[in-house]
This record gives structure tokens, C-alpha cells and sequence, in this order.
């Protein structure tokens, strides 16, 4: 069965302190590993996709990596603003183009 | 408008009324999903539409009827419905292609059943 598991559940930064989330899957092809990020009261907003182990992608404070049994979500030097619920979820092969399993995601609190 | 626009944003309904949930999608995109997302549960897919196929989850149960009159446009037909059917009803859409693209979320129907 395709799973999915995030970790820490919660995380409280103070601000400025770098950490990284992480997200470990076991899939039979992977298709596409996606982070999103889930304010209060809002749909999820798409950050990054990595297909291959060995990528990268950055956006501002954050970077995503991809190795071939998990990804990480680094946040360097947090704001409050980045506090949210980030989400991961891996695309898989034989559910067609477009099954995408999620893990229940890490709710980040970035303290001033 | 743009994006993924849901409506309404909140329902409130008991067990014996029917009702809907409305998606539109202004990306141009070819493929259009309904999820629900429950309190320290992962994302649980219900159904997809992608290029005028349908493809659902076999445990969704059938007081829950998607419809998909075209690509821009998903309905969530809702009856007699449970208290556990309590939760954010959201509606992604996407390109289909070879690879998995990312999917586009709207913000979501808050539904409580009575």
C-alpha cells in the first residue's frame, strides 16, 4: 500500500531558526513528489514539485530535496509569515496520471 | 476571477436535505478532482474527471454523486448525509499529461451536517 508520513506533526521555530521538515514515502513508481504549503481556512497552495532523487528547488526560504526513500523541506532563517501547515504528497504509478497520496502534514509555528 | 473559485464557502445541512457543492476553474486545465479533508486525516481523494472519464475512490459512498459537465466546471451532489461527512470539501484541477503535474486548489466548502 502507498504511504506517505510526515514528520514532526508540529513544529515551533523562533524566528530566524533554520529546521527541516520531513516527508518519507514508500510508493511503487514514484511520479512526482509535491509540497504544499495550507494556511487557516484555505485551500493548499502548490510550493514546489522534484521528480528525480537529487533535486532541488528553492523559493525564498525554502528548499526542497528528493532523495529515493524521502524529501525534505528546509526553512532557513523562518518569519512569522511562514507559519502554516506544509503538506507532501507523492504521485503514483498504476492509480493513472493524477492519484496523488498525502501525508497528514507538519503545522509550523514561527515565533516572532 | 482566477484560479479555482469554490461555492459556498460554508453549509450547514441535516441528514436529510440535499444540496451542492459548485467548482469552477479558470487555468485552462483538462483535469478536475473533489477531495475531503478531515481533522489529522491525510487528504482523502473522492473522485477525478480527466478528459471526460471518471475515475473514484470505490469507498466513497454513494450519497456522494460528482458531475462534470465540461472542463471548467464540478459539482459535488450531496444527500442524506452522515455526521461523519463533517469536513473541508476541496477542488483541485490540473494539465493531465505523462508525469503527474501539480494540482490547483480552491479554498474549500466548510460542510457541517446536523
Amino acid at each position: 500500500e502507498d504511504q506517505v508520513t510526515q514528520s514532526p506533526e508540529a513544529l515551533r521555530l523562533q524566528e530566524g531558526e533554520s529546521s527541516s521538515l520531513n516527508c518519507s514515502y514508500t510508493v511503487s513508481g514514484l511520479r512526482g513528489l509535491f509540497w504544499y504549503r495550507q494556511d487557516p481556512g484555505k485551500g493548499p497552495e502548490f510550493l514546489f514539485t522534484l521528480y528525480s532523487a537529487g533535486e532541488e528547488k528553492e523559493k525564498e526560504r525554502l528548499k526542497a530535496t528528493l532523495t529515493k526513500k524521502e524529501s525534505f523541506l528546509h526553512i532557513t532563517a523562518p518569519k512569522p509569515e511562514d507559519s502554516a501547515t506544509y503538506l507532501c504528497a507523492a504521485g503514483v504509478t498504476g492509480a493513472g496520471s493524477y492519484q496523488l497520496t498525502f501525508g497528514k502534514g507538519t503545522k509550523l509555528s514561527v515565533i516572532p | 476571477e482566477t484560479g479555482v473559485t469554490q461555492t459556498p464557502r460554508h453549509l450547514v445541512m441535516g441528514m436529510t436535505n440535499k444540496k451542492s457543492l459548485k467548482c469552477e476553474q479558470h487555468l485552462g486545465h483538462n483535469a478536475m478532482y473533489w477531495y475531503k479533508q478531515s481533522a489529522k486525516k491525510p487528504l482523502e481523494l473522492m473522485f477525478v474527471y480527466s478528459l471526460e472519464e471518471r475515475v473514484e475512490n470505490n469507498s466513497v459512498p454513494s450519497r456522494f454523486s460528482p458531475e462534470c459537465p465540461n472542463s471548467s466546471h464540478l459539482f459535488l451532489h450531496l444527500h442524506t448525509l452522515q455526521p461523519e461527512d463533517s469536513a473541508l470539501y476541496l477542488c483541485a484541477s490540473s494539465q493531465s499529461g505523462g508525469r503527474n503535474q501539480p494540482q490547483h486548489f480552491g479554498d474549500g466548502t466548510r460542510l457541517s451536517i446536523l
